[in-house]
């Protein structure tokens, strides 16, 4: 059964950045079927996707972070990384990794599963 | 960016209740509709996708319809562990959004 699992420090200072990994057990993140996506809540609000990697290392990201968003691969290691530049309080936000599915049968359907359990992210001095 | 509105954005209902819950999309998004659930400090899960599809090992209580605009998700017969948050996703768009959620809480 595929986990993922969010590690990284807890509490970030404004204007520095926070780093991230996810690490995938139960399966290769070298699949060629997915790709692997970085998902963020702030507390007590909704979801929003920050970005998505393929196992080669092609990325696409939201638009509204690009500027400050970095995700790599590590396939020697089955994790994937998420780097946020020059944060602010409005960074504070459970972050999750998860596993980006696209079916062609679907009509190419894209979805998000499985996710991590997430982690909390503060950004504080 | 296409804007997903899910409502109503909280619910009151009891167990046993046929409970459906809307979301749509400010353009059309054939059926690249997700609905997820999310219970408190837990990451979201996956329940319905491409508008209709039911996950497997999601109970057949849940179901989804619709396409173009206007979704649903609808629970036929709400049980005690049903009481939580509900996200719907659009995936027309390489930026995938999310509604802002609706509340399913125990009347």
């Amino acid at each position: 059964q595929l986990q993922l699992q969010e590690s990284g420090p807890g509490l970030v200072k404004p204007s520095e950045t926070l780093s991230l990994t996810c690490t995938v057990s139960g399966g290769s993140i070298s699949s060629s079927s997915y790709y692997w996506g970085w998902i963020r809540q702030p507390p007590g609000k909704g979801l929003e996707w920050i970005g998505s990697i393929y196992y080669s290392g092609s990325t696409y990201y939201n638009p509204s972070l690009k500027s400050r968003v970095t995700i790599s691969v590590d396939t020697s290691k089955n994790q994937f990384s998420l780097k946020l530049s020059s944060v602010t309080a409005a960074d504070t936000a459970v972050y999750y990794c998860a596993r980006r599915e696209e079916v062609v049968a679907a009509g190419g359907a894209v979805w998000f599963d499985p996710w991590g359990q997430g982690t909390l992210v503060t950004v504080s001095s | 960016d296409i804007q997903m509105t899910q409502s109503p954005s909280s619910l009151s209902a009891s167990v046993g209740d046929r409970v459906t819950i809307t979301c749509r999309a400010s353009q059309s998004i054939s059926s690249y509709l997700n609905w997820y659930q999310q219970k408190p400090g837990k990451a979201p899960k996956l329940l319905i996708y491409a508008a209709s599809s039911l996950q497997s090992g999601v109970p057949s209580r849940f179901s989804g319809s619709g396409s173009g605009t206007d979704f649903t998700l609808t629970i036929s017969s709400l049980q005690p562990e049903d009481f939580a948050t509900y996200y719907c996703q659009q995936s027309y768009s390489t930026l995938t959004t999310f509604g802002q959620g609706t509340k399913l809480e125990i009347k």
